[in-house]
């Protein structure tokens, strides 16, 4: 199974303050990672991935390969990005069905 | 509008009655998953589908069954519910085709309480 590791659980910022959610991954193939985030009681929605190397909602993650990570990064944090957020491996065509997520790392941002 | 629904959002029930959660898709995706969410554990893959008749485990399968008779839809069976299995699940699916990479969609969520 392709594996992902979030180590923290709770990362709380202050409004304004820059944040890096931790994403670590360990396995071979090509490591085209996603992000997800979900706000509070909704459902889990793709904020970002890897191979589109674009920024959304002011959120970047780049892929280190040398150091195995895809850390999500943004440098002003706003109370709306309260939320719980996912590192996620690739599933696709193939036998790379069996998904391991990251635990999630919830993310408050304080006023 | 292309979406993934689940049925039913909420359920209680107690300790093995035997129960059935739908999950539907309507974007002819062939690979479909079930996860469960809890606090400080995240999200676990159940069981997933590349395909139509072609189910498999993933991290957390005792207890549930899944099925895959056709490709819009993958039910989740728990035919003996205990209270461990009190969870947020979630049903996903995805588009596949050898080399791409691409989003899972993900449905409301079903929240479980098994007294």
């Amino acid at each position: 199974a392709q594996r992902v590791t979030q180590p923290e659980k709770l990362l709380s910022v202050f409004k304004g303050a820059p944040v890096e959610l931790k994403c670590n991954y360990s396995y071979s193939g090509s490591p085209e990672l996603f992000w997800y985030v979900q706000y509070s009681r909704q459902r889990l929605q793709l904020l970002l991935r890897h191979i589109s190397r674009e920024s959304i909602k002011g959120f970047t993650a780049d892929l280190n390969k040398g150091e195995t990570s895809f850390h999500l990064k943004k440098p002003f944090a706003q109370e709306e990005d309260s939320a719980i957020y996912y590192c996620a491996p690739p599933a696709h065509g193939g036998s790379q069905g069996n998904l391991i997520f990251g635990k999630g790392t919830k993310l408050s941002v304080k006023p | 509008e292309a979406q993934v629904t689940q049925n039913p959002r909420y359920l209680i029930t107690v300790t093995g009655k035997k129960l059935t959660v739908t999950c539907s898709q309507n974007m002819n995706h062939e690979y479909m998953s079930w996860y469960r969410q809890d606090p400080g554990l995240g999200l676990r893959q159940i069981y997933y589908s590349m395909n139509v008749e072609v189910t498999d485990k993933g991290d957390v399968p005792e207890g549930y069954k899944v099925s895959r008779k056709e490709k819009r839809n993958f039910p989740l069976i728990l035919e003996s519910p205990s209270p461990n299995q009190t969870s947020l699940y979630f049903c996903a699916s995805l588009k596949t085709g050898f080399g791409s990479y691409n989003e899972q969609f993900f449905g409301p969520g079903t929240r479980l309480t098994v007294l």
